[in-house]
């Protein structure tokens, strides 16, 4: 089974601009959360998804966004970037039938993303 | 609001050396636990869990107990190896959070020969 891809890996953008990640989760898993790691905040919560609909948020400012899509891939967008913004951005996905994998995040290698 | 807290790192040990990093939580209700880790380059990978006060989640030599009495799920191992050497996290979601797992800071485990 393919895990959870994220793409890009690598990205450099410049303050001001805007960036779009992907995430394609393990296949039949319906929710994806993302996340975002910095060496000083350490992981915070962004938010989740579940069917197309977001059904939790984290305490980031609107310029971070997302919307997840039928088929269950998800993408965030990052807009008017600043230089707080270079971190790994992380998305995770889990299934939510049954008890003993309903809870695990699975995890994808992430996108770091670099603002100059 | 929930929390975590796990020891700071780096935590340097030899080899077969016995492991221990404590996690403590604050949250209400019953929280799921969870430590993953993180090797460079990589995104995070589930270690072991616990649902419920005194489950013990076990894996690859890993232990942990789930102590609702003292709100701590602190790691073990009794014999590291070089590869052990990562950045482990301890987790904490409540089942009313929707998929919102509160993450300790991590410590970084290296493990020399």
């Amino acid at each position: 089974k393919a895990g959870v891809t994220q793409t890009p890996r690598y990205l450099i953008k410049t303050r001001g601009q805007q960036v779009t990640l992907s995430c394609s989760p393990i296949s039949g898993h319906r929710s994806v959360s993302w996340y975002q790691q910095t060496p000083g905040q350490g992981l915070q919560f962004l938010f989740e998804y579940f069917s197309e609909t977001q059904r939790n948020k984290g305490n980031f400012p609107g310029r971070f966004s997302g919307r997840q899509f039928s088929n269950s891939r998800s993408e965030m967008n990052v807009s008017t970037l600043e230089l707080g913004d270079s971190a790994l951005y992380l998305c995770a996905s889990r299934s939510l039938g049954g008890p003993n994998g309903a809870n695990v995040l699975t995890f994808g290698a992430g996108s770091r993303l670099t603002v100059l | 609001g929930d929390s975590v807290t796990q020891m700071e790192g780096p935590v340097t040990l030899s080899e077969e050396a016995c492991l221990t990093i404590n996690c403590t939580y604050t949250a209400t209700g019953y929280p799921s636990l969870f430590w993953y880790v993180q090797y460079p380059g990589e995104g995070l990978q589930l270690l072991l869990k616990a649902t419920k006060a005194d489950d013990k989640g076990s894996n690859k030599g890993f232990e942990a107990t789930y102590r609702k009495e003292t709100t701590s799920f602190h790691l073990e191992k009794g014999s590291v190896q070089v590869s052990d050497s990562a950045v482990y996290f301890c987790a904490l979601m409540r089942t009313d959070s929707w998929g919102k797992f509160q993450f300790g800071a991590g410590t970084q485990v290296v493990v020399t020969p």
